[in-house]
């Protein structure tokens, strides 16, 4: 059964910082991984997706790194400012019929000014 | 393109009611998942539809929970004698069938059961 794991749960950083959020998953036969940011009380919204043959991706200040054989992938996130303040979600995409999601906890930022 | 939907965006009950969600998908999108998600945690996979047809449905979709997507365009999530245990919010996501599988997600739909 795949499980996914993002650690820290929560990070309170000063404005300015680059950070590093972290996510593994237990079962490397996985279609995609994709990064989403959630805004307290609102929806998802897709940030970066990285392909099962692809190392990274960059968007911005964002880059997302993905090593499947090892199970984990990393959310750099450069000089961050308080707009990028939310939870940050990671979900892997299951390598069967369905590519359905499967999501770990997130992790909450808070970027002070 | 307009980006998934959802209605209603909040929606308070009182327990033992029934309650019915919709989402519309991005047009010619033709994957429809359904996930629910409670306070502090990442969503969950509830089913998801390929055009009209529905087919998985995960165990954490009770006797009570039915969807329907007839026309293969939006769906429909009713919850019928709702308890307090349904209180979440419910995100829908479309994806197309072809490329990278990438889903998009509506704004979800609070639901509060009193």
């Amino acid at each position: 059964k795949q499980e996914v794991t993002q650690i820290p749960a929560a990070l309170s950083v000063p404005e300015g910082e680059n950070l590093v959020l972290n996510c593994s998953f237990t079962d490397s036969a996985i279609y995609n991984l994709q990064w989403f940011r959630q805004d307290p009380g609102k929806g998802l919204t897709s940030l970066l997706l990285i392909q099962s043959s692809q190392r990274e991706q960059t968007s911005g200040r964002l880059n997302a790194s993905l090593d499947k054989s090892s199970g984990r992938s990393t959310l750099y996130i450069a000089a961050s400012q308080p707009g990028d303040s939310a939870t940050y979600l990671c979900a892997v995409a299951l390598m069967d019929s369905s590519y359905k999601l499967i999501f770990g906890s997130g992790t909450r930022l808070l970027v002070r000014p | 393109d307009t980006g998934v939907s959802q209605d209603p965006r909040h929606k308070i009950t009182k327990r033992g009611q029934n309650v019915t969600f919709r989402c519309d998908p991005i047009s010619e999108h033709n994957r429809l998942y359904w996930y629910r998600q409670t306070l502090g945690q990442g969503p969950e996979f509830l089913t998801y539809f390929q055009n009209e047809a529905q087919l998985e449905k995960s165990r954490l979709l009770s006797d009570r929970f039915s969807a329907e997507r007839p026309k293969g365009s939006f769906s429909t999530l009713e919850i019928q004698r709702t308890e307090q245990g349904d209180s979440a919010m419910y995100l829908c996501a479309s994806s197309t069938l072809a490329g990278v599988y990438e889903q998009f997600f509506g704004p979800g739909t609070r639901l509060t059961v009193l």
